[in-house]
């Protein structure tokens, strides 16, 4: 139990249908992350959140929309997704964005695209 | 940007020890991570190395760090079944975020 917890583990929807991942940390920590970890590739950072504020989007698609109404929730809105778009997502949070803190990981939602 | 490679599997028998390896590209590397993730989990942080350090010591693990190289890397002594896992270094080279490889998958045979 690493205090991040994501909602739902698993997630089966169609390419016309519109869903959210939801995650929730509960160490008080003031940024947090969405990562995409798809078979055989390194973990692909999608976004960086700071204090509510959007700080990094490495070029995501428009269908992927992330929301952080405060430090302690961190959403991935879906839409129109592709088959490819099948992966396991992970959120993770950190004290902040100093080098030296480490990321604290959910255990992911399972996400296919059918 | 920083490139991290590993090797993807490694197969070993219960008991013996197990070394996982990670070459990496960014010299400006100064807090180099590992990470375990089990079937189903998220990554769960085992321990790091800062980059004053050759040698870090944690009970059965070992972490081994050659700057000039640039090779990291994680020694398992008596690896158990409950070690098979997926095993991700991660060095963070000048920034607050790490740079994650694809993974080595230790295998635990009986």
């Amino acid at each position: 139990e690493t205090g991040v917890t994501q909602t739902p583990r698993h997630l089966v929807m169609g390419m016309t249908n519109k869903k959210s991942l939801k995650c929730e940390q509960h160490l008080g920590h003031n940024a947090m992350y969405w990562y995409k970890q798809s078979a055989k590739k390194p973990l692909e950072l999608m976004f960086v959140y700071n204090f509510k504020e959007q700080t990094e989007n490495n070029s995501v698609p428009s269908r992927f929309s992330p929301e952080c109404p405060n430090s302690s929730h961190l959403f991935l809105h879906l839409h129109t997704l592709q088959p490819e778009d099948s992966a396991l997502y992970l959120c993770a949070s950190s004290p902040g964005r100093a080098e030296s803190y480490e990321q604290y990981f959910g255990p992911g939602t399972r996400l296919t695209v059918t | 940007g920083e490139d991290v490679e590993q090797s993807l599997f490694l197969s070993v028998r219960e008991g013996d020890s197990s070394v996982i390896n990670c070459t990496y590209t960014d010299s400006s590397s100064t807090y180099l991570y590992w990470y375990k993730q089990e079937p189903g989990a998220g990554l769960q942080l085992l321990t790091y190395i800062f980059s004053n350090m050759d040698m870090k010591q944690d009970q059965r693990l070992t972490v081994l760090l050659n700057k000039k190289d640039k090779h990291l890397s994680l020694r398992i002594a008596d690896t158990q079944t409950g070690d098979s896992a997926i095993y991700f270094c991660a060095p963070k080279g000048g920034s607050y975020i790490p740079t994650f490889g694809r993974g080595t998958s230790l295998i635990v045979h009986p």
